[in-house]
């Protein structure tokens, strides 16, 4: 159980172009979904965290216009970066806790490579 | 605040030796604890968690953690390594978000 799964799991996309990654949650409801992101050699950076009907909440330092989060329904999330740009080029993973029982614990999907030429 | 402590970015051991992974985190409060693998090109497999239940908890692939509160430690073992555990190892605590270490490459020399 707990599965989450992220699509695509690469893409490669011209600069300038927008690219959109999905985040569902299989078998279960997430009520919150995070995004993250990942540097080559480092660890994982939180973008957002949203919550199910409610615009995301952004860390400092995220563009929030350039990263668009929309969590439409309990099962799903996307992430959609707009106008790419080389240094958008990453690892983006999401995850996705339930509301119950454990309130404390995240399920993480397997990323999505993103390369920006 | 919370925070999370990997000391040693780099862990190289020999085949067959045993795996110490250091993991020191700050918290107000008892936290939730977590160490994740991640290979190349993958996302964050979960090896184990403490929930404030049993101190020494036990995952897959031979993997243990101990839980100590006077040292505000939750160290990574494993009493022989293996080439399969070549990887990057992710110390993380929870409370509303997660908080990740900066992360522990493993290198296991044959």
């Amino acid at each position: 159980g707990a599965v989450v799964s992220q699509h695509p799991s690469w893409v490669i996309c011209k600069s300038g172009t927008s690219v959109k990654i999905e985040c569902r949650s299989l078998d279960f409801q997430a009520t919150t979904m995070f995004w993250y992101r990942q540097f080559p050699k480092q660890s994982l950076m939180l973008m957002a965290t949203s919550n199910e009907g409610s615009k995301a909440t952004y860390e400092q330092g995220v563009e929030k216009d350039k990263f668009l989060i929309n969590h439409a329904s309990l099962t799903l999330s996307t992430l959609t970066v707009t106008s790419a740009h080389p240094e958008d080029s990453s690892f983006y993973i999401c995850s996705a806790r339930p509301g119950w029982p454990s309130s404390y614990e995240q399920y993480f999907g397997p990323g999505t490579r993103l390369t920006v030429t | 605040a919370q925070s999370v402590t990997q000391l040693g970015s780099h862990v190289s051991v020999s085949e067959g030796a045993l795996v110490l992974l250091r993991c020191n985190y700050s918290s107000s409060v008892p936290p939730y604890l977590f160490w994740y693998v991640q290979y190349p090109n993958q996302g964050l497999q979960l090896l184990l968690k403490y929930t404030s239940a049993a101190t020494l908890v036990k995952g897959i692939n031979g993997f243990e953690a101990e839980f100590k509160k006077s040292e505000t430690s939750f160290h990574l073992t494993k009493p022989s390594a293996h080439m399969s555990d070549a990887a990057e190892y992710f110390c993380a605590v929870s409370r509303n978000q997660f908080y990740f270490g900066t992360g522990t490459s493993l290198t296991v020399i044959p």
